[in-house]
């Protein structure tokens, strides 16, 4: 069975700080996908990226860079700088892959409240 | 880049009436498709597996009679909540793989049953 755990549950921050939202994931897997979605108040899934377990290479995109470490079966996102626009609820979930469509396990989000 | 739309964005029925729920690949085709359901501040639950040309497969504790899913091209599967009532309220969200081992979710519909 996979599971994905997103421990925090909200986190404020004011804008222009760092925030690193967790996520650990679960699986027996030898082989799998991670991704991270962006939902803002809109309700509309956006996404943001997708790591092969292969690769453990971390990631940065402009103000955003994700950490996956294997040995502790986490795949951490951090957003540099924050600002407004980035409040919204965060979803971190995990996929088989088959070459196909997979099915994902999402995990519970974080929401992310970004100040002035 | 690869477009998913949901229509209607957002319905209110009154209990005991069907709604349906239209997903569409927009620039690619899609032999399959995933409908998820959220409630309020909560996660993503996959309801079931649209299978272009064949039969859906639902997960575990989804009604397939109340929830018909029917996939009859490469780029539209359209979800049906039969006899709705006001449990069934919810977000209701599509998506599809664009290429492998992605996916693309569409904008959601929101369903308030009366």
């Amino acid at each position: 069975a996979q599971k994905v755990t997103q421990a925090q549950t909200e986190i404020s921050v004011v804008e222009k700080e760092d925030v690193t939202l967790d996520c650990v994931y679960e699986t027996r897997d030898t082989t799998y996908y991670l991704f991270w979605y962006k939902q803002p108040p809109s309700g509309e899934l956006v996404f943001l990226i997708r790591r092969n377990s292969f690769d453990e290479q971390n990631e940065i995109s402009g103000r955003y860079s994700w950490n996956f470490q294997k040995s502790t079966s986490s795949f951490n996102f951090t957003i540099t700088a924050s600002q407004v626009v980035d409040s919204a609820v965060y979803f971190c979930a995990l996929s088989p892959p088959t070459g196909t469509a997979s099915k994902l396990t999402f995990g519970t989000g974080t929401r992310l409240q970004v100040t002035l | 880049g690869a477009v998913v739309s949901q229509h209607p964005s957002r319905v209110i029925c009154k209990s005991g009436t069907s709604v349906k729920i239209e997903c569409r690949s927009l620039d690619f085709q899609a032999t399959t498709m995933f409908w998820y359901r959220q409630f309020p501040k909560q996660s993503l639950m996959l309801m079931a597996t649209s299978n272009e040309g064949s039969k859906a497969t639902y997960e575990q504790g989804v009604e397939k009679d109340k929830f018909l899913i029917n996939h009859a091209s490469l780029t539209l599967s359209t979800l049906t909540v039969t006899s709705a009532h006001p449990e069934d309220s919810s977000f209701y969200i599509c998506s599809a793989p664009p290429y492998a081992d992605t996916q693309y979710f569409g904008p959601g519909t929101r369903l308030t049953v009366l």
